[in-house]
């Protein structure tokens, strides 16, 4: 069946450094893929998607790109900050029916 | 806008008993989900309503869970009995509409400990 496997966690890093939080999936066909961020005290919440092969996904100055040839949809942030601190939830859907979540990676960051 | 609400945001029973959770999804939103995060995992999607119909709820133990949402707006989930393993966090989430792009909101969630 589908599913997603990213990184497990706790990571923790320096403020402005590079952070990278891995995801690979399995699916049949075109899934489409997101990640969700969970700050302390508060519900997910959506952070970036990306609907077909090669798209990249982008907000806050977060990126994924899915690439289905590595099937993998890895966040990256060139320069991470205190207020990134949050667990992230990479997650699937193939058909809108079911949705599966990862089972999050959780980051602090240190000034 | 208001996000989407969830009551109780927490509840302690003992198993055997009985609990029910309740959501009211944001204004205009056709589709409805709960969701049970057991600590540790990621959410685990329980059921999937679009309007006051069932899309999905292959993942539901029917033999104790429940859900409805009879006006297609608020929705309450129901476990009779509770168990142990059914401790967790239960969230709701809406969107405006299904499909495999659509932008879910979260609830706060209600968090479940069965003793």
């Amino acid at each position: 069946g589908d599913s997603v496997t990213q990184m497990e966690g706790p990571v923790t890093l320096s403020e402005e450094a590079f952070l990278t939080i891995n995801c690979t999936y399995t699916a049949t066909g075109y899934p489409s893929l997101f990640w969700y961020v969970q700050y302390p005290g508060e519900g997910l919440q959506l952070l970036l998607k990306a609907t077909k092969a090669d798209d990249k996904g982008s907000n806050k100055g977060f990126e994924a790109t899915y690439r289905k040839e590595t099937t993998s949809f890895h966040l990256e942030k060139g320069s991470v900050q205190v207020s990134d601190s949050a667990v992230y939830f990479c997650a699937l859907t193939n058909t809108g029916n079911q949705f599966y979540f990862g089972t999050g990676t959780s980051l602090t960051v240190i000034p | 806008e208001a996000g989407v609400a969830q009551s109780p945001r927490y509840k302690i029973i003992e198993k055997r008993q009985s609990v029910a959770f309740w959501c009211n999804p944001i204004s205009g939103h056709a589709t409805l989900y709960w969701y049970q995060q057991i600590l540790g995992q990621g959410p685990k999607l329980l059921i999937q309503f679009q309007n006051n119909g069932v899309v999905d709820d292959s993942q539901l133990p029917k033999d104790r869970f429940s859900a409805e949402r009879l006006k297609g707006v608020d929705s309450t989930l129901k476990i009779q009995p509770a168990k142990l393993e059914d401790s967790a966090v239960y969230l709701c989430a809406s969107s405006l509409d299904r499909g495999t792009s659509g932008t879910q909101y979260f609830g706060p969630g209600t968090r479940l400990l069965v003793l």
